[in-house]
């Protein structure tokens, strides 16, 4: 099983909301990231956890808060969200931190009001 | 460091060749290959780990030469699903960073 899911597939929030992404994985992969991709634009990294420790946070805002419950799913606390924070959010997920493939989820369709 | 790409887009006729490009202004050690399609997830290709690696994939394959910091990847008698945006990600201290995208139409 090489799947990694995401849920929800498209979320409309407004900017006072709290919402959260998930992301679930059975792989037994023990590096997770999240990455936010613009249209027409390459994935931008936000934040890695290895072995359930955030490892990188690539100075996302603090609008933005993940967490690592276990070693297979990987959440996206979202607060306070700004317009500009509409994007296709994605996970992925690898066998370690390394030069490891990763494998994507399909993605959350974020778009702010 | 964000690797350049190119060209930027591709449109060829099916049963044609393409060849993608990246190249980085600091020393790679390793290049890896995705492919995403509209509206869908990147979708991993293939990774090379070493100087002068050559991979295949079906009709796909790609070369990493270490000392001109630079990866091509090779698209033969291309078909029709192999439409979509192609990004190669270079990895640095433990990250990895995507190009630009080369994207590639194949028409009937």
């Amino acid at each position: 099983d090489t799947e990694v899911t995401q849920t929800p597939k498209h979320l409309v929030m407004g900017m006072t909301n709290k919402k959260s992404l998930k992301c679930e994985q059975h792989m037994g992969h023990r590096a997770m990231y999240w990455y936010k991709q613009k249209a027409k634009k390459p994935p931008e990294l936000m934040f890695v956890y290895s072995y359930e420790k955030l490892s990188i946070n690539e100075s996302v805002p603090s609008r933005f808060s993940p967490e690592c419950p276990n070693s297979s799913l990987l959440n996206l606390h979202l607060h306070a969200l700004q317009p500009e924070d509409s994007a296709l959010y994605l996970c992925a997920s690898s066998q370690g931190r390394g030069s490891n493939e990763q494998y994507f989820g399909p993605g959350t369709r974020l778009t702010v009001t | 460091q964000q690797p350049v790409q190119s060209p930027q887009a591709v449109i060829l006729r099916e049963g044609e060749d393409a060849v993608i490009n990246c190249s980085s202004s600091k020393a790679l050690y390793s290049v890896h290959w995705y492919r995403q399609k509209h509206g869908e997830a990147p979708v991993f290709l293939m990774i090379l780990l070493k100087g002068g690696e050559q991979k295949g994939h079906e009709k796909i394959s790609a070369s990493f030469n270490e000392k001109k910091q630079q990866s091509s990847l090779y698209l033969t008698a291309s078909q029709l699903s192999y439409s979509g945006t192609y990004f190669c990600g270079t990895q640095g201290a433990q990250k990895l960073v995507f190009g630009q995208g080369t994207r590639l139409t194949i028409n009937p």
